[in-house]
């Protein structure tokens, strides 16, 4: 159980376009799911926090209106790098929390590789 | 700001040593994970420590979580090539998890 995942797995955009990054919870409801950010050699960076059918809550520094969250229902939330550049390429991974999460405990997708060209 | 410290954030070894690897903390937290992380994939949940100083073991990995939850440790007995990885220790915080730097571990053979 607790399974999330990640769709696409990989995506090469040229800069200027935009992406949609889907994150799934696909044996539990998640009330509260997770996007983060890593760049190579590094840790995971939380960008951004959200809630089913609420505004998503981001990190100092992270441009809302860049990076477009949507929390749509229990299963599902996505992330849009809108107008990509290259610095924007990264390792995406998103985590969902579900109601009855002992320890306020997160599942990780299996993360999305972001190339912009 | 809670902030977690982990250290060191890179080490080799040769097959067989044994390692500690450190989470340090000034915040108090309700809980510790550690996770590990293979090269392009999310991280994967260890184990998760509650109790000031609680004790868990995971075959050749032990994990402590401090008196004051202020900080943990992860040891690895006779460590061998397959537990090369990211080694990712976050406490929870209020809302969120903070994330340490992250330890690159490598075991030679």
């Amino acid at each position: 159980g607790a399974v999330v995942s990640q769709h696409p797995s990989w995506v090469i955009c040229k800069s200027g376009t935009s992406v949609k990054i889907e994150c799934r919870s696909l044996d539990f409801q998640a009330t509260t799911m997770f996007w983060y950010r890593q760049f190579p050699k590094q840790s995971l960076m939380l960008m951004a926090t959200s809630n089913e059918g609420s505004k998503a809550t981001y990190e100092q520094g992270v441009e809302k209106d860049k990076f477009l969250i949507n929390h749509a229902s229990l299963t599902l939330s996505t992330l849009t790098v809108t107008s990509a550049h290259p610095e924007d390429s990264s390792f995406y991974i998103c985590s969902a929390q579900g109601r009855t999460s002992g320890n306020n405990e997160q599942f990780f997708g299996p993360g999305t590789r972001l190339t912009v060209l | 700001t809670q902030l977690l410290e982990q250290s060191p954030q890179f080490l080799s070894i040769q097959e067989g040593e044994n390692l500690t690897v450190y989470c340090n903390s000034s915040s108090v937290f309700s809980s510790l994970q550690w996770y590990r992380q293979e090269p392009g994939e999310g991280p994967v949940l260890l184990v998760t420590v509650v109790t000031g100083g609680e004790v868990k073991k995971l075959k050749r990995l032990t994990f402590q979580f401090g008196d004051a939850r202020k900080d943990s440790s992860l040891h690895i007995t006779a460590a061998q090539p397959g537990d090369t990885g990211l080694y990712l220790c976050a406490g929870q915080g209020a809302q969120k998890l903070v994330f340490g730097q992250g330890t690159r571990l490598t075991i030679n053979p």
